[in-house]
């Protein structure tokens, strides 16, 4: 087990609505990054937080939004969903002054 | 940005066999390799890690090597259990100490067959 706790596990949302997934880091950790996972592929890098900026995007567009709150916890929101973003979330946690990252297990996203 | 290939993308092995997965990167720059495990259903969980100083490290059954030159690196289990089933993620980053982005393969599916 790593720390990092996401909710909700499961959920279906309808083409067009908007979702919230949210992550509580590790103990001790300051940043966290939010991945998405589509099924049979590797986690790709949504964005980081630090210090409750933004501190890094991929290649996702700004319908993809975060929030990184003063107690390190953290949410993602996807507004205008579409069905592609049907996949796993990940949120990971870690500290700016080092590499790792640990991973929760997941918010599981279907888009209808 | 950086790019990392992952072969095979299955593999079965018999028990107690050794089994071996390859990763190439594209930049350079990249200095921190982890290699992560995840079950069906569950987050991708950190089993090892190698930094660009290292050419090798080893815990238990599970090594990791690194080859800066050909930029490729491989992680390697020995005397495989079923336990050992699942899909591995390579991943490489430029660590900057100012937070980083991870950039993963496409994952192989190990199959350890009792």
């Amino acid at each position: 087990e790593t720390g990092v706790t996401q909710s909700p596990t499961h959920l279906i949302k309808t083409r067009g609505q908007q979702v919230t997934l949210r992550c509580s880091s590790q103990s001790g950790h300051n940043t966290v990054s939010w991945y998405q996972q589509a099924l049979g592929q590797g986690p790709q890098f949504i964005f980081q937080y630090y210090r409750e900026e933004e501190n890094g995007r991929g290649n996702f567009p700004p319908r993809f939004s975060g929030l990184q709150f003063p107690n390190y916890s953290s949410e993602l929101n996807v507004n205008a969903l579409e069905l592609d973003d049907s996949a796993l979330y990940l949120c990971a946690s870690g500290r700016v002054e080092g590499n790792t990252i640990y991973f929760g297990e997941g918010s599981w996203l279907t888009v209808v | 940005g950086e790019n990392v290939e992952q072969h095979p993308s299955t593999l079965s092995v018999q028990e107690g066999d050794s089994a071996v997965i390859k990763c190439t990167y594209s930049d350079s720059a990249s200095n921190y390799f982890p290699w992560y495990k995840q079950e069906l259903g569950k987050g991708p969980q950190l089993i090892i890690d190698i930094r660009s100083n290292v050419g090798e490290k080893k815990d238990q059954r599970i090594a990791v090597t690194l080859n800066k030159t050909a930029k490729h690196f491989s992680l390697h289990i020995t005397e495989t259990q079923p336990e050992d089933s699942a899909v591995y993620f390579c991943a490489a980053t430029i660590d900057l100490n100012t937070g980083n982005q991870f950039y993963f393969g496409t994952g192989t599916s190990l199959t350890v067959i009792p």
